[in-house]
């Protein structure tokens, strides 16, 4: 157990269902972050959230909905993905958006989408 | 971005030392320079990082080159469990979050 954790740790959906994947850290950090990992690839950020407010979204399609309702607190809400947007989606979390504090991330969520 | 190089893998035996090299010649004075590991079916471990001073902690020591366009992650015991992914990473160009390339994936053989 890191201090971030990840539900569920996986996810099979199809390509017009909706769902959620959960993120919660109870570190006391104030940035969170969500991470895409796909097969072979290096990890591709996401979306940035500091003290709750959105910092940074990576040209992220809106099928991809983030949710930050406190600083302990990040959600994903997907809705009609597609079979490419299976990966594992890994939420990290920091002290801040400094560049001197380390991240600590979650397990993940292993998706597949069908 | 800044971008990292690194070899896409290494080999070690048990018990000797491995060092890892990354080249981040285009980073910014004022970047960091961090590592990570990633072990199968599990997140990224933050392993240790620096900015111009060599660092050392539990897990490893960082040597960082005067010029900073490259550093290396010395691991002076390789366990079996030490076989992971290793990132070198570097800041997004917003300074708000970490780059990660494609990492060295580390073998250690017993």
């Amino acid at each position: 157990e890191t201090g971030v954790t990840q539900t569920p740790r996986h996810l099979v959906m199809g390509m017009t269902n909706k769902k959620s994947l959960k993120c919660e850290q109870h570190l006391g950090h104030n940035a969170m972050y969500w991470y895409k990992q796909s097969a072979k690839k290096p990890l591709e950020l996401m979306f940035v959230y500091n003290f709750k407010e959105q910092t940074e979204n990576n040209s992220v399609p809106s099928r991809f909905s983030p949710e930050c309702p406190n600083s302990s607190h990040l959600f994903l809400h997907l809705h009609t993905l597609q079979p490419e947007d299976s990966a594992l989606y890994l939420c990290a979390s920091s002290q801040d958006l400094a560049a001197n504090y380390g991240y600590t991330f979650g397990s993940g969520t292993r998706l597949t989408v069908v | 971005d800044a971008k990292t190089t690194q070899p896409n893998s290494m080999e070690s035996n048990e018990e000797e030392p491995v060092h890892l090299p990354c080249n981040h010649s285009t980073i910014s004075g004022t970047d960091y320079i961090h590592w990570y590991r990633q072990l199968p079916s599990q997140g990224p471990e933050y392993v240790i990082h620096g900015l111009t001073s060599n660092v050392n902690n539990r897990m490893a020591s960082l040597a960082i080159a005067e010029d900073r366009k490259s550093s290396t992650l010395i691991l002076h015991r390789a366990t079996l469990r030490d076989a992971a992914v290793y990132y070198c990473v570097s800041n997004s160009n917003s300074g708000y979050a970490l780059n990660f390339g494609k990492g060295t994936s580390l073998l250690v053989t017993p």
